[in-house]
Formats: C-alpha cells, structure tokens, sequence
C-alpha cells in the first residue's frame, strides 16, 4: 500500500499562473482533506469531501477549487497563484464513521509562488 | 479558527528524560487525537482518546483528558533523539455532523542526545 500520495513534490509558479495538486490514496477511504501549513499558523483546512462527487469548503477556501471525481482522487487547484499561497501543502484521508476517525497524511507539496 | 492550544510552544530535553505537552480546547468533543510531525514530512497519527475516556497508553506514550478542564496531556517516556519532532492535537466538534478536526499549533520537542 502505498498510503497517501501528493503530485507534484515541489513546484515553482509565476503570480497568476494554475496549477493542480493531485492527491491519491489507497486505502479506500471516505474522507479526503486539503490543508496548508504555514509558519506560526499550524494546519488550516482548505477544502474536504466526505464522499466520491461531493466537496465542501474549510477554513481558507478562497482561490482553491476541488474536485472529487473519483473516491481515491482528490484534486487541487490554483486557479490564479497568488503570492500569499506560498505554503506546504497537505492532502489527508480517512475511513467514514459517526465520529472524525483518524487522518492518513501524504507527504506534501511544497508551493512557492513567485 | 484554532480550538486546540498546545503548551508548551517549544520544549527541549535530554535523551531518557520525560516529555509532557498539553493541549486545551474550547468545546464538548467527540474525541482528541494526537498527531507528530517530523521536519519536512506529513503528520502521522499517534493516538486517539475518546470524550469518555480518561486515559490511554501506546507503547512509550501516555494521553491522558480531562473533559471538566476541557484539556489534555500527552506524555513521552524515556525520550529518544528520535522523538524530536513536532506534536499537534486535534480536537473532532461534538457539534454539527462535519467530520473536521480542529488543530492546534503545536509543540515543537528536541531531545539532545
């Protein structure tokens, strides 16, 4: 089992320009999260999805979309990188359940926006 | 927004000693979960303590929570330079049906060798 996986590990991006992160896992689990980590500000939620086809926002939403077109994918996009996105990116998921189970993290991706 | 406040924000230690760090949060719960993450890498889930639990144990580790203080500890035994790493609770809302956990900051542990 490879767990959690994130596509690309780094990646370099003039202001304004897209880009998508790619989030695989699999464990067939339920949930998937999207959350940034930045100095001082610990783990902020950006977008989750609770099920194949269905998406919600978190914490930081703006200028993200997601989408969840397949239950082991969970893809991130940029539509117009900002400055102020520069951050460690991190997808998790978990099973489902009546209570917040434990999250399975993937390794990261590394964003510096230009 | 952060429930979860990690105290202390950075604790340093020598290998063998004991390690202690506590998290408070705001509201009721489903449960607390602990998470470590070493420098550069992903978290990884260390122990999840039920709302009417009041303790736990995982090899070298110890949770302990205190729902009428609404806080709760985590203790590393006989720590290793291994150890050194950064640690974060995370509380699930007993409010709603949202499936996010909550996060705190966290704990930065170096145990010196």
């Amino acid at each position: 089992n490879a767990g959690v996986t994130q596509t690309p590990k780094f990646r370099v991006l003039k202001t304004g320009q897209s880009m998508t992160l790619l989030c695989a896992q699999d464990m067939n689990h339920e949930y998937m999260y999207w959350y940034r980590q930045d100095p001082g500000m610990g783990l902020r939620l950006i977008h989750y999805s609770v099920g194949e086809g269905t998406t919600a926002k978190g914490e930081v939403p703006d200028g993200y979309n997601v989408s969840r077109l397949k239950k082991q994918n969970f893809l991130l996009g940029l539509e117009s990188a900002a400055p102020s996105q520069t951050s460690v990116y991190f997808c998790a998921s978990s099973y489902g359940g009546k209570a917040t189970p434990p999250q399975y993290f993937g390794p990261g991706t590394r964003l510096l926006v230009l | 927004s952060q429930q979860g406040e990690e105290d202390p924000q950075a604790l340093s230690i020598q290998e063998g000693e004991n390690a202690t760090m506590n998290c408070s949060y705001k509201t009721s719960i489903n449960n607390l979960q602990w998470y470590r993450q070493n420098s550069g890498r992903g978290l990884v889930h260390l122990i999840l303590i039920r709302s009417n639990e009041r303790e736990k144990h995982s090899g070298r580790l110890r949770v302990t929570l205190d729902t009428s203080k609404k806080s709760s500890s985590l203790l590393i035994t006989a720590s290793r330079a291994a150890d050194t790493a950064s640690y974060f609770c995370a509380t699930d809302p007993n409010a709603g049906n949202n499936r996010k956990l909550i996060w705190g900051l966290g704990t930065s542990l170096a145990v010196n060798p």
